[in-house]
């Protein structure tokens, strides 16, 4: 069975510029969630999708949106990027949404923001 | 307020030895999840255990403990006989579902490095 898909694998852009990370959940699972992973904040929630309709919202700034897509894969889009934006950012899968459910991860996006 | 704290930066242990992660965590839900993940150099967090807040029995798998006691809000991890292969940054979780989101909140983790 594939695993959590992310692509792609690395990713340099310049301050001001735009992104889109792609997320191919496990086959069956239906709820998506991202997170940042920086060195100082630790691994950060950003939000959650099911069905196609965001559940869940971490802390983040408007700049950080989402969409999922009715094969449930899922897409972070990152507006005016910023210095600080540089990270991993890791995409999980989990059957459905709800809090009692394990979480498998991709390898990551690593973003470096020039 | 920092919902999972894992004290514990870095810890070294020469092969062998037996080693406790600690993970205190802090919630106003009634029912929630925690859980373990290793994240090895390559990158991808592997998820090692779920429990949920309602059985507190300790779970053992193989050369992995888990000892989860809702008196102290604590929810540690223990190696035993460490391996080279155990090296790698462990991460405790905490879902809950407070004032109806769900949300995951991850500790800062624990560096293991585990020597030869």
């Amino acid at each position: 069975k594939a695993g959590v898909t992310q692509t792609p694998r690395y990713l340099i852009k310049t301050r001001g510029q735009q992104v889109t990370l792609s997320c191919s959940p496990i086959s069956g699972h239906r709820s998506v969630s991202w997170y940042q992973q920086t060195p100082g904040q630790g691994l950060q929630f950003l939000f959650e999708y099911f069905s196609e309709t965001q559940r869940n919202k971490g802390n983040f700034p408007g700049r950080f949106s989402g969409r999922q897509f009715s094969n449930s894969r899922s897409e972070m889009n990152v507006s005016t990027l910023e210095l600080g934006d540089s990270a991993l950012y890791l995409c999980a899968s989990s059957l459905s949404a709800g809090s009692n459910q394990p979480q498998h991860f991709g390898d990551g996006t690593r973003l470096s923001i020039l | 307020a920092q919902k999972v704290t894992q004290a514990q930066t870095e810890i070294s242990v020469v092969e062998k030895e037996d080693v406790t992660l600690d993970c205190v965590y802090e919630t106003r839900d009634t029912t929630y999840y925690l859980f373990w993940y290793k994240q090895p150099p390559s990158g991808e967090l592997v998820f090692l255990i779920r429990r949920n807040s309602f059985d507190e029995q300790n779970e053992i798998s193989g050369r992995y403990s888990w000892n989860f006691q809702k008196s102290t809000s604590s929810f540690n991890f223990t190696i035993t006989a460490s391996q080279v292969v155990d090296s790698a940054v462990y991460f405790c979780a905490l879902s809950d579902r407070v004032d109806n989101f769900n949300k995951f909140y991850f500790g800062s983790g624990t560096k293991l490095n585990v020597k030869p």
